[in-house]
């Protein structure tokens, strides 16, 4: 059972454009969702992340949307560069003790930013 | 400071084979989560060791075992390799400590890619 959704699959963006990529999730119990961007042959770095609670966190050019009541949140990408293509993860986690959480990620979307 | 590190980085393997993975967390850090990642898929959790202690398991077959060292280490062997076993696996430390609404960041590895054959 596949507890976060994501999509687009694949975008492509002009340079300078806004990329945004969707997350829905199912579990009402995550607590944490952070996004990753993995370039090929690397593992996943994270991007950005939020917690349930507050409905937008924006670092430089990236943001994230938070809809709690939707069980959405989606990663905007302001002012795309080239330098931003790479596959792109949001992910959900759980916590249940110290030392005891993992992360449920989505299928990820692969963003082409074109010049 | 140094990141994650994995090794090997390339592995080939045929099937029925048995495969060890190894992984150095950052140092400092005491929880260790291991993933799969299919060829255009997410990551899929495996295992999450804390303090030497199994804290959590995903959805995979008693064939995938893992174990963490004193110096916080860890290994992940696979038994009875399938060709549905190549992926790339990685490796994530963190800290291990941090209270429920202060959320830990999970770092990962370069990955350790197998191809059973």
């Amino acid at each position: 059972q596949q507890q976060v959704k994501q999509s687009p699959q694949s975008l492509i963006v002009q340079k300078g454009g806004i990329s945004i990529i969707n997350c829905a999730y199912e579990n009402t119990a995550f607590d944490y969702f952070p996004w990753y961007q993995q370039f090929p042959g690397k593992g996943p770095a994270l991007l950005i992340a939020i917690r349930p609670d507050v409905s937008e966190k924006k670092e430089g050019r990236f943001t994230i949307s938070f809809n709690k009541s939707a069980k959405q949140f989606s990663l905007h990408i302001m002012d795309s560069q080239p330098g931003d293509s790479a596959t792109y993860f949001c992910a959900a986690s759980l916590f249940s003790g110290a030392g005891s959480y993992q992360l449920t990620f989505g299928k990820g979307t692969k963003l082409s930013v074109i010049p | 400071d140094a990141g994650v590190t994995q090794s090997p980085t390339h592995l080939i393997k045929t099937r029925g084979q048995h495969v060890t993975l190894r992984c150095s967390p950052i140092s400092g850090h005491k929880s260790v989560s291991w993933y799969q990642q299919v060829l255009g898929q997410g990551p899929q959790f495996i295992f999450q060791y804390y303090e030497k202690e199994e804290r959590g398991r995903g959805n995979f077959p008693d064939r995938f075992s893992a174990r963490q060292f004193p110096n916080y280490s860890s290994e992940l062997n696979v038994n009875a390799l399938l060709l549905g076993d190549s992926a790339l696996y990685l490796c994530a430390s963190s800290t291990g400590t941090a209270p429920i609404y202060h959320q830990e960041t999970q770092y990962f590895g370069p990955g350790t890619r197998l191809l059973v054959l």
